[in-house]
This record gives structure tokens, sequence and C-alpha cells, in this order.
């Protein structure tokens, strides 16, 4: 079973700062089936990212992500106050299918 | 413009079954691209898929080693829904359960408004 460790737990960052946030993989997975999504309280997930790079529809150029095998990173480059929320990692795979991290809390500073 | 719309009790007895429905407006439950859903959420397991339906010249249901014994996932074509049964619950089945779409690229991209159920005698 492939268990994905989100970290920072909890990240205290600035509107306008830089965000940079990690999931790292138990073993290396395809990034074909890597996504990130984020969630505000009370809202279901969105989904931002999908394909470990490749932006969903309608979200802001801010938000990119990045990596392969094991470590992925998910960045936000100047920070919104809209973006202050949770951040879990998910991946596709064969035993349990699909798994999320624990998630990073973005809160402000 | 797709929407996913939840219904079901928000309070479950000990050992009853768990029954959620998800309407489905702007897509179809026998898509031949899209699959359909179930993940639970709570404080101690995080986000937790449970498991899926879809069609595919016949109908595929999958589900998580975890509840596999106790879960059922059915379409409705008629009423372009589909429904979860969990069976035999115990206070841990407490989550907020939501309906989602996945996608050709093994995400979820549209997700219903989630569903409180607690277990509780």
């Amino acid at each position: 079973e492939i268990v994905l460790t989100q970290s920072p737990g909890t990240l205290s960052l600035s509107p306008g700062e830089r965000a940079t946030l990690s999931c790292r993989a138990s073993q290396s997975v395809s990034s074909s089936y890597l996504a990130w999504y984020q969630q505000k309280p009370g809202q279901a997930p969105r989904l931002l990212i999908y394909g470990a790079s490749s932006r969903a529809t309608g979200i802001p150029d801010r938000f990119s992500g990045s990596g392969s095998g094991t470590d992925f990173t998910l960045t936000i480059s100047r920070l919104e106050p809209e973006d202050f929320a949770v951040y879990y990692c998910q991946h596709y795979g064969t035993s349990p299918k699909w798994t999320f991290g624990q998630g990073t809390k973005v809160e402000i500073k | 413009q797709i929407q996913l719309q939840q219904s079901g009790p928000g309070l479950v007895k000990p050992s009853q079954t768990l029954s959620l429905t998800c309407a489905i407006s702007g897509d179809s439950v026998s898509s031949n691209s899209a699959t359909w859903h179930w993940i639970r959420q709570s404080p101690s397991r995080g986000l937790e898929w449970l498991g899926r339906t879809y069609y595919r010249s016949k109908w595929y249901n999958d589900y998580a080693v975890s509840v596999k014994s106790r879960m059922t996932i059915n379409p409705d074509t008629s009423k372009n829904q589909f429904s979860l049964q969990l069976n035999s619950v115990t206070p841990e089945d407490t989550a907020v359960y939501y309906c989602t779409r996945g996608t050709v690229y093994a995400n979820f991209d549209y997700w219903g408004q989630g569903a409180l159920v607690t277990v509780s005698s």
C-alpha cells in the first residue's frame, strides 16, 4: 500500500508570500496519477492539479505542481486571501486504488 | 454544468444500514468516460476512497478492501443517480460522505456537497 505523507502539517504565511507544499510517496508512483486538491471549511475538496503538473479547469496560474517518483510539490506563487485552506495530494494506484495524503493547512500568519 | 446532489439520513443506529443517494445533472451515470465514486472524510481516517461504479458496455463496481464486505454501490439509470449502502455500521463509520465524478486521469473533478452521517444510538 502506497502512503502519501504531506509536509509541513501547517504552513503559516502572509498574503503575497510563496507557499511550497510537499507530498512524499512511500514508493515510486506514476506522476500521471498524482493530483492536488484544495478544501475550505464546510466545503468539498476542489481539484487543482492533475497529472502532477496540469492545472484543472479554471485554476489560476499562481498554482503549479511539479515532481516525479516519490517527491511532489504544490507551489502557490503569491498567496491570495482565498488561498488559505487545507491542501491534499492524491494518488491512484492498485489497492487501495485511491489514496490521499493527510493534508497541509495553509494559515494566515 | 455538472452538479451532484446528495441526499440521505444524517443519523444511523449502530448495526443498521447507511444509505445515501447522489443525483447527477449535466452528465450521465451511464457515461462511457466518467466513473462515479463515494469518498468519506473523518478526523481519524482523513479522506478515504470507498468505491465506484461505472459503465463500459456493462456495469462495473469495485470497493476498498476496508469496506468491501459491507458496501454496495448501485446505479439507477432511470433517475440518473447512484447510491451507497453500507451495512452493519459502527461509530467508526461516522464521517462526511461525498459522491464524486472520476475522470480518465483518475482524479475527482466534481463533488457533491457532502453529507455528515453520524452512527449513534
